[in-house]
Formats: C-alpha cells, sequence, structure tokens
C-alpha cells in the first residue's frame, strides 16, 4: 500500500506570493490533516478535512486555507506569504472512525526569502 | 485538549531497553494515550496506543499506569535507528484526528 505523498517536496517563494502544496492520502483513508513544523513552535495543527469539508481547524490566520477533494486529496494554500511561513508542512491521512493512527507523510519544506 | 508532560531529552546506550516517561494527570477516562516518533528529517510516524491495558507490538510496549495518569513507552533493544523525537498525545475527542504535540523527548541512542 502506497504511502502519503506530499508534493512538491521543496519550495522556495519570496514574500508577498501565494503558494499551493498537495496532499495525496492513502487510499481508503478519508481524513487528511495539515500541520506546520518550525523549530521554534514545533508541530503545529493546521486543520483536517474529512469528506470535502473541513472538520478542525487549528490557530492560523485566514490565509491559511485548505479543500479536499472528492477522492480525499487534498490541498493547502497560503496567501501574501509572509517570512514566518517558512516551515516543514506535513500531512497525515487517517481512517478517521475514532483512535486510529495517523499516517504522515515527508512533507513540504516551503522558505520564504 | 489535554495535557501531557516528558523529559526534554534521555539518553540511551545501543541493545539497552529505553523506558520513556509522559505525565498526563488530567486524563479522562475516555482518553486514549498515543506514541508517535519522529526520526530525522522525516514526518512523524505513530508508535503504538492504548487505553487501559498494556500494550505490545512489532516496536514497542506501552505501560499504563493503573490510575492511568502517566504511562511509559518501552524499547525493549534500543538501536541506532531509533534515535528520533517522541511524543505522547492524548488526541482530541469528538470526531476529529487532530494531534496536539508537545516537545517530546528527544532520545540520543549510543553506539
Amino acid at each position: 500500500k502506497a504511502g502519503v505523498t506530499q508534493t512538491p517536496r521543496y519550495l522556495i517563494k519570496t514574500r508577498g506570493q501565494q503558494v499551493t502544496l498537495s496532499c495525496s492520502p492513502i487510499s481508503g483513508h478519508r481524513s487528511v490533516s495539515w500541520y506546520q513544523q518550525t523549530p521554534g513552535q514545533g508541530l503545529q495543527f493546521l486543520f483536517e478535512y474529512f469528506s470535502e469539508t473541513q472538520r478542525n481547524k487549528g490557530n492560523f490566520p485566514g490565509r491559511f486555507s485548505g479543500r479536499q477533494f472528492s477522492n480525499s486529496r487534498s490541498e493547502m494554500n497560503v496567501s501574501t506569504l509572509e517570512l514566518g511561513d517558512s516551515a516543514l508542512y506535513l500531512c497525515a491521512s487517517s481512517l478517521a472512525s475514532g483512535g486510529n493512527e495517523q499516517f504522515f507523510g515527508p512533507g513540504t519544506r516551503l522558505t520564504v526569502l | 485538549d489535554a495535557k501531557t508532560t516528558q523529559p526534554n531529552s534521555m539518553e540511551s546506550n545501543e541493545e539497552e531497553p529505553v523506558h520513556l516517561p509522559c505525565n498526563h494527570s488530567t486524563i479522562s477516562g475516555t482518553d486514549y494515550i498515543h506514541w508517535y516518533r519522529q526520526l530525522p528529517s522525516q514526518g512523524p510516524e505513530y508508535v503504538i496506543h492504548g487505553l487501559t491495558s498494556n500494550v505490545n507490538n512489532r516496536m514497542a510496549s506501552l505501560a499504563i499506569a493503573e490510575d492511568r495518569k502517566s504511562s511509559t513507552l518501552i524499547l525493549h533493544r534500543a538501536t541506532l535507528r531509533d534515535a528520533a523525537v517522541y511524543y505522547c498525545i492524548l488526541p482530541t475527542q469528538g470526531g476529529s484526528e487532530k494531534l496536539v504535540f508537545g516537545k517530546g523527548t528527544k532520545l540520543t541512542v549510543n553506539p
């Protein structure tokens, strides 16, 4: 069974630009969650999508958004990039039937210059 | 979100057992205890989870205190590949897959 895949793996953008990151969950998994990891703040929950609906949202500004498609693939978008958005963005998928393990992808390393 | 407390770092020698503690004194009766680890330059990976009874799998064992206010992840024979940050998490209840990560315990394994 293929794992969670994220594209691209590395990305360099400049301040003010926007970026779209993609996540393909494990086949059959209906929940996709996104996390931001920085050296200062650690791993922080961004949002979770289940059946194309946002089910939970972390404490991030509205510049961070996401969506989920009918095949469970998910994208997250960050608009008007700031230097502080430089981070590793991780996607995780699960069966979402309660108490299940989550499977993380390798992440997308975003650098904002 | 229920809070967990872990030591910042621990050290072990290769092929020796490692006991990683976690305190969760505010745990509720329905909270599962999950452990994840993050190897260098990788995303986190699930290790084990349990509710009340001790649990074993191919990676580790989880020992849960009788009052459930603490737990211990046990690596029976540490290898260099076990060097990672280990996170003890009480997943959010109520229909969400959200995980709240603390700072975890950085495990160093010496050859």
